[in-house]
């Protein structure tokens, strides 16, 4: 499959903690996306990070790219319970016309 | 500024009924266009996307077909629902192939 695989499918921690989503994927690759789904939700598109880019913020989220071993992660620090959605790893593959979602990590985060 | 709007929310349709779903958007000219699959708890399966008005390619064979009959439209039909055609059908746009994506709401299909 071309789909990132994330990791874990599932995560559940308590409010103020960090969390901390792993995404892999098997081939080379323009940019790594993450989006966030809130249940029942379309996706909302959080952040890019560039084949060439090691490390993006955005509020409190830090997303790191390592090419060589293919993946990706997302921290979320100082979480709070509106976190509580999926999160999906998306990859633009060379020569692709479109991005490949993966299924998905399952974040809640317990007030 | 860009929205999209995808309708209708929820739909139970009859197996063998007819489809239609639409997607349009606006503020933007010559988006590109997806249609997304998502079974419950599962990731996003690419079902049509087009980068051009009449252009539409298709990822996978199965009971729909897609058409972008303006621009800014998008629509998702069947001639005859399958009760595996159920799940959640989502819309998005880019501006560019590997750019980020705005999604639509979301239809919830259930097929009985």
């Amino acid at each position: 499959s071309q789909q990132g695989e994330e990791d874990p499918q599932a995560l559940s921690i308590q409010e103020g903690e960090n969390a901390t989503m792993n995404c892999s994927y098997k081939t080379s690759i323009n940019n790594l996306q993450w989006y966030r789904q809130n249940s029942g939700r379309g996706l909302v598109h959080l952040i890019l990070i560039r084949s060439n880019e090691r490390e993006k913020h955005s509020g409190r989220l830090r997303v790191t790219l390592d090419t060589s071993k293919k993946s990706s992660s997302l921290l979320i620090t100082a979480s709070r319970a509106a976190d509580t959605a999926s999160y999906f790893c998306a990859t633009d593959l060379t020569g692709a016309n479109n991005l490949f979602f993966g299924t998905g990590t399952r974040l809640t985060v317990i007030p | 500024s860009q929205t999209i709007h995808q309708w209708p929310a929820t739909l139970v349709q009859p197996v063998g009924s007819p489809l239609s779903l639409e997607c349009t958007v606006e503020g933007t000219s010559n988006p590109n266009l997806y249609w997304y699959r998502q079974a419950a708890g599962r990731g996003l399966q690419l079902l049509f996307y087009s980068v051009a008005i009449g252009q539409i390619s298709s990822e996978v064979p199965q009971n729909l077909s897609a058409s972008r009959p303006q621009d800014r439209q998008f629509i998702l039909s069947s001639k005859k629902l399958l009760l595996s055609d159920s799940g959640f059908y989502l819309c998005a746009w880019s501006v560019s192939v590997g750019g980020g994506y705005t999604f639509g709401s979301g239809t919830r299909l259930t097929v009985v």
